[in-house]
């Protein structure tokens, strides 16, 4: 079946402006999860969606970012007027959620956000 | 807070040598601790997990032990091959919501 897909795979964006990142998670899965990829670094957890609980959203680094889940499928992930420092792969992830987030995540291939 | 430490990189073996990628994480309480890996061109994928202390998780030759005495989690394989020329990353969660990942180890095995 189908994978986690996400949307553009790249973009190139000019500081200030801002971007919408696109995730489709596995059809059924009810638990997304944001990361971003530094140059670098490891994985940092992002934001959380389960269901129709409210998300998990300590990870979000600033309020120029924010994220929606719209009928417990697609997420978007936006970050507003972007700042260089924002440049990374940015990775969406879904999971059945039936037992909770010990279960297998499922990576989509990733956005790799530039912004000059 | 919680966090993971893995083995900085790259990582270069002869095809058929041994493997140990060391992780060690801090973690309040009791983690669930995992390893993935991203081949290249692919997304990341689960290799192995292990969901309390003394679990040995196990998959396509690789092995990992939860040792809660030493906070670790290390990565071990008794004969590399090309194939496994991967990016692994060690993470772990405490709540389900929030996982912490590592660095990532670049593995390259050359024939």
């Amino acid at each position: 079946g189908a994978g986690v897909s996400q949307s553009p795979s790249n973009k190139v964006t000019e500081k200030g402006k801002d971007v919408e990142l696109r995730c489709d998670p596995i059809s059924g899965h009810t638990a997304l999860y944001w990361y971003r990829q530094s140059l670098g670094q490891g994985l940092e957890f992002l934001i959380y969606f389960q269901g129709n609980s409210a998300p998990d959203k300590s990870g979000l680094p600033s309020d120029r970012f924010s994220a929606e889940r719209t009928g417990g499928s697609v997420s978007t992930l936006t970050i507003q007027r972007t700042q260089q420092e924002d440049s990374a792969v940015y990775l969406c992830a879904s999971s059945p959620g039936r037992t909770g987030g010990w279960e297998t995540q499922y990576f989509g291939p990733g956005t790799r956000l530039l912004v000059l | 807070g919680d966090s993971v430490t893995q083995m900085e990189g790259p990582v270069t073996l002869s095809e058929e040598a041994c493997l140990t990628i060391n992780c060690t994480y801090t973690a309040t309480g009791y983690p669930s601790l995992f390893w993935y890996v991203q081949y290249p061109g692919e997304g990341l994928q689960l290799l192995l997990k292990a969901t309390k202390a003394d679990d040995k998780g196990s998959n396509k030759g690789f092995e990992a032990t939860y040792r809660k005495e030493t906070t670790s989690f290390h990565l071990e394989k008794g004969s590399v091959q090309v194939s496994d020329s991967a990016v692994y990353f060690c993470a772990l969660t405490n709540t389900g919501n929030q996982f912490y990942f590592g660095t990532g180890t670049s593995l390259t095995v050359i024939p």
